[in-house]
């Protein structure tokens, strides 16, 4: 089955430990991507990835990383979370005409 | 503010009737598209136009797109209890080094039964 999957769903963690929410897609696809999605704010894009070892800041890339060592995953880096990540996050990936979103990481920050 | 902005922010119908949600952006776009999100769960892609179409159908979705006025229309026609979601309007920012999909707030939908 074509399918994205994030790893954890739900994240409780504290200020300043780090955490990395997994995501990997089967579906072959070099276009890869992070969105956080607020109430009031809709999805803004995080980060993105073009293709192994490419990648680019979104709208809003401050207090993430990212990598892509291989094509199928892209994992989102906090190094050290503040309450303001709080959030629901999705991944991505897809062609130009359509993207396929993985289920969503819930993530709160105390 | 975000490059597509939808209006309404919520909608609630009878089932049968027809939905219509608007999008609005600011700068030039290769294509928009229409995704749709059940509450608390990944988008899920619907239809896309390009910027050189006017008017796309697919089953009981038909997208309108007007480059002059920078807007886009979803109709949902004989609307269901099951499409009730938020629906969300996204432009393909094109740049050189990659694509970039923008998105908007979304219009919450609610059909009732």
């Amino acid at each position: 089955e074509a399918q994205v999957t994030q790893n954890p769903r739900y994240l409780i963690t504290v200020t300043g430990k780090k955490l990395t929410v997994t995501c990997s897609q089967n579906m072959n696809h070099e276009y890869m991507s992070w969105y956080r999605q607020d109430p009031g704010l809709g999805l803004r894009q995080i980060y993105y990835s073009m293709n192994v070892e490419v990648t680019d800041k979104g709208d809003v890339p401050e207090g993430y990383k990212v990598s892509r060592k291989e094509k199928r995953n892209f994992p989102l880096i906090l190094e050290s979370p503040s309450p303001n990540q709080t959030s629901l996050y999705f991944c991505a990936s897809g062609e130009y005409n359509e993207q396929f979103f993985g289920p969503g990481t819930r993530l709160t920050v105390l | 503010s975000q490059q597509g902005e939808e209006d309404p922010q919520a909608l609630s119908i009878q089932e049968g009737e027809n939905a219509t949600m608007n999008c609005s952006y600011k700068t030039s776009i290769n294509n928009l598209q229409w995704y749709r999100q059940n509450s608390g769960r990944g988008l899920v892609h619907l239809i896309l136009i390009r910027s050189n179409e006017r008017e796309k159908h697919s089953g009981r979705l038909r997208v309108t797109l007007d480059t002059s006025k920078k807007s886009s229309s979803l109709l949902i026609t004989a609307s269901r209890a099951a499409d009730t979601a938020s629906y969300f309007c996204a432009t393909d920012l094109r740049k050189t080094s990659g694509s970039r999909l923008t998105f908007g707030e979304g219009t919450q939908l609610t059909v009732n039964p």
